[in-house]
């Protein structure tokens, strides 16, 4: 059992629309970080939240944070080509620096 | 521009060879680590490092060492390749302290055990 669940694992969708990804877990973190991996790339962050019910915006993407800090969700508002990828969450555990990252979703945006 | 660089990108070796994939960054980060990743699944840290001469084996068992004599320098050692190792190889760093600093990845080796 993975610490940190996300889901869908994949979603494929047209150019345009929207999507969200979820990331869940039973335990409460410090942080989670959001991060995007292409193809043959290693992982790239896109955004930290630390606070309980924060919601954070990068363009078309927004990102919230759980009140408890058990969750968070990604959003991504009239999706592009661009935006395929796996996003992957990773959280921080109170006692320690190292990241838990989930399973991953795989985004497909088809023009 | 990257700060972290990995080395080889691709690597095809036979069993039993030795091979060591290379890690360096120049942002002058404490703490630096090395997953391991099957295409497009989920990362499974397999050592880490907190400083020099500090290394500690991860969450995933791996016949691999590592080594941490520089704080820029993280290398990866298999000292008898088997196909069970053919994965992509990612390496990150991160700042010392708190728990809101990101991870940066190098590129990642893929490598190929035949």
């Amino acid at each position: 059992t993975q610490l940190l669940e996300q889901s869908p694992q994949f979603l494929s969708i047209q150019e345009g629309e929207n999507l969200t990804v979820y990331c869940n877990s039973s335990s409460v973190f410090s942080s989670l970080q959001w991060y995007r991996q292409e193809p043959g790339e290693g992982p790239v962050l896109l955004v930290t939240v630390v606070t309980g019910g924060e919601v954070k915006k990068l363009k078309r993407l927004t990102f919230q944070f759980g009140d408890a800090r058990k969750d968070s969700s990604l959003h991504i508002t009239a999706a592009q080509p661009g935006d395929t990828g796996l996003y992957l969450c990773a959280g921080v555990k109170a006692a320690g620096n190292k990241l838990t990252f989930g399973g991953g979703t795989r985004v497909l945006v088809k023009p | 521009e990257a700060d972290i660089y990995q080395t080889p990108r691709y690597l095809v070796i036979g069993t039993g060879k030795k091979i060591t994939l290379e890690c360096s960054q120049t942002m002058g980060h404490d703490k630096m680590y090395w997953y391991q990743q099957d295409p497009g699944m989920e990362l499974h840290l397999i050592h880490y490092s907190y400083g020099v001469n500090s290394t500690e084996k991860g969450d995933l068992s791996s016949e691999s060492t590592v080594s941490r004599i520089r704080t820029e320098h993280f290398p990866l050692t298999l000292e008898s390749a088997r196909p069970s190792h053919t994965s992509q190889y990612l390496c990150a760093s991160s700042r010392q302290g708190g728990f809101n600093y990101g991870y940066t990845f190098g590129s990642g080796t893929r490598l190929t055990v035949v």
